[in-house]
């Protein structure tokens, strides 16, 4: 089945700086990869996606790459502030006629400090 | 349009005792995903359904089941609950089988 690898676990950053969190995925026949923000106490919540025949997508400070050859993709979040803070969750999916199953990264805890 | 909703959000058990967990989809979604959440294991797929129909099941012990109704709402039921089942219960819903999910609020299980 899907593996689906998250780095770093930890990631603390200065406000008004970059993060970058990073993904690889398994397999090959994996289309589908949303980002989730989880807050502390909170439900997961989706920030963005891409599917695999787009190669970057941009929401605001939120950015996503996909690199299909290589499997993996990238959360880019640039201007970092306080409310960035909280766990970052990558999946990938092999959407089909059959469904749609989520295998989920292990979750980078972003620190956004003052 | 409300958002996914999950009751009860807050639970407590004892060892061998069942449980059962309800998820009520956004109006107009069809599908519904499981997950467990865990510090230990993440967040690990139970099974999905869509037009009352399972359509993809996780690597979880036949323990965990569930079903849902007409009206697109979904129950997961677990029965003989072991110490190790406590975790947060999350669903999501999506339009179709193959779109964004978005997640309920979740229910948190405690098994003593």
């Amino acid at each position: 089945g899907e593996n689906v690898e998250q780095h770093p676990s930890t990631l603390s950053v200065q406000e008004g700086d970059s993060a970058v969190i990073k993904c690889t995925y398994s397999d090959s026949a994996s289309n589908y990869f949303p980002w989730y923000k989880q807050e502390l106490g909170k439900r997961p919540q989706l920030i963005i996606d891409i599917r695999s025949n787009v190669g970057e997508k941009k929401d605001q400070r939120i950015a996503v790459t996909l690199n299909k050859t290589a499997k993996h993709f990238s959360l880019h979040i640039t201007e970092t502030q306080p409310e960035d803070s909280a766990v970052y969750f990558c999946a990938a999916s092999k959407v089909t006629g059959g469904g749609n199953k989520l295998t989920f990264g292990t979750g980078t805890q972003l620190k956004v400090e003052l | 349009k409300a958002g996914v909703t999950q009751t009860p959000r807050y639970l407590i058990k004892t060892r061998g005792q069942q449980v059962t967990l309800s998820c009520s989809p956004i109006s107009g979604h069809r599908s519904v995903s499981w997950y467990q959440q865990t510090p230990g294991q993440g967040l690990q797929f139970l099974f999905e359904y869509f037009s009352e129909t399972q359509r993809n099941k996780g690597n979880f012990p036949g323990r965990f089941s569930g079903r849902q109704f007409s009206n697109s709402r979904s129950e997961m039921n677990v029965s003989t609950l072991e110490l190790g089942d406590s975790a947060l219960y999350l669903c999501a819903s999506s339009p179709q089988a193959y779109n964004e999910q978005f997640f309920g609020p979740g229910t948190r299980l405690t098994v003593l």
